[in-house]
């Protein structure tokens, strides 16, 4: 079975600072991550997938099958990224994602 | 598009009492999920459905927990009788099988509170 673990429940830091967001899982296969975000009063979206290798909003991820880790980064930390994010995985070509248990992030002005 | 839309955004109960969340979700996706969010779990899979067939309801937590999706477009979360920890947010979530990588739309979610 498929597991997503995020260590932190809460991340604080400063405006301009660098975010990592760490996200380990662990499944046998080849899976797909996600990273999903939630803004106060906004719903769940997706941010971004690691097979589309993008940028979003300044948020970068890579996946490490080695680590079995797909952390969130961001070189200098916003006000407006300060959210409720999620790491996901899903076994590929499945429809089942499974989360992990969320890290709430706090951007100090 | 409204998107995923769920129905009510608030419910305020009794213990004991039913509790019935629906949900709409977008047109054309043929899966639907339903997830519990609390503070302790994070974000819970319940149960999911493809083209209105359950698929996998291992997550449904208690016989008390029943869900049905009667067509395309609606679907229904059912907690009888409830109980004070079932207080959470749940959340309706939809996509479809020709998206890009199962991206999962959500709809607002419905916070149920269970006095």
């Amino acid at each position: 079975a498929q597991r997503v673990t995020q260590p932190e429940k809460l991340l604080s830091v400063f405006k301009g600072a660098p975010v990592e967001l760490k996200c380990n899982y662990s499944y046998s296969g080849s899976p797909e991550l996600f990273w999903y975000v939630q803004y106060s009063r906004q719903r769940l979206q997706l941010l971004l997938r690691h097979i589309s290798r993008e940028s979003i909003k300044g948020f970068t991820a890579d996946l490490n099958k080695g680590e079995t880790s797909f952390h969130l980064k961001k070189p200098f930390a916003q006000e407006e990224d300060s959210a409720m994010y999620y790491c996901a995985l899903t076994p590929g070509g499945y429809q089942k994602v499974t989360f992990g248990t969320g890290t709430k992030l706090q951007v100090i002005p | 598009d409204a998107g995923v839309i769920q129905s009510p955004r608030h419910e305020v109960t009794e213990m004991g009492q039913e509790v019935t969340l629906r949900c709409k979700p977008i047109s054309g996706h043929d899966y639907l999920f339903w997830y519990r969010q609390t503070m302790m779990r994070g974000l819970e899979l319940l149960i999911y459905f493809n083209n209105n067939v359950p698929i996998d309801d291992s997550g449904m937590p208690e016989d008390r927990f029943s869900a049905k999706m009667p067509n395309a477009s609606f679907s229904t979360l059912k907690i009888q009788p409830s109980e004070p920890r079932d207080s959470a947010v749940y959340f309706c979530a939809s996509s479809f099988a020709g998206g890009h990588g199962n991206e999962q739309f959500f709809g607002p979610g419905t916070r149920l509170t269970v006095l």
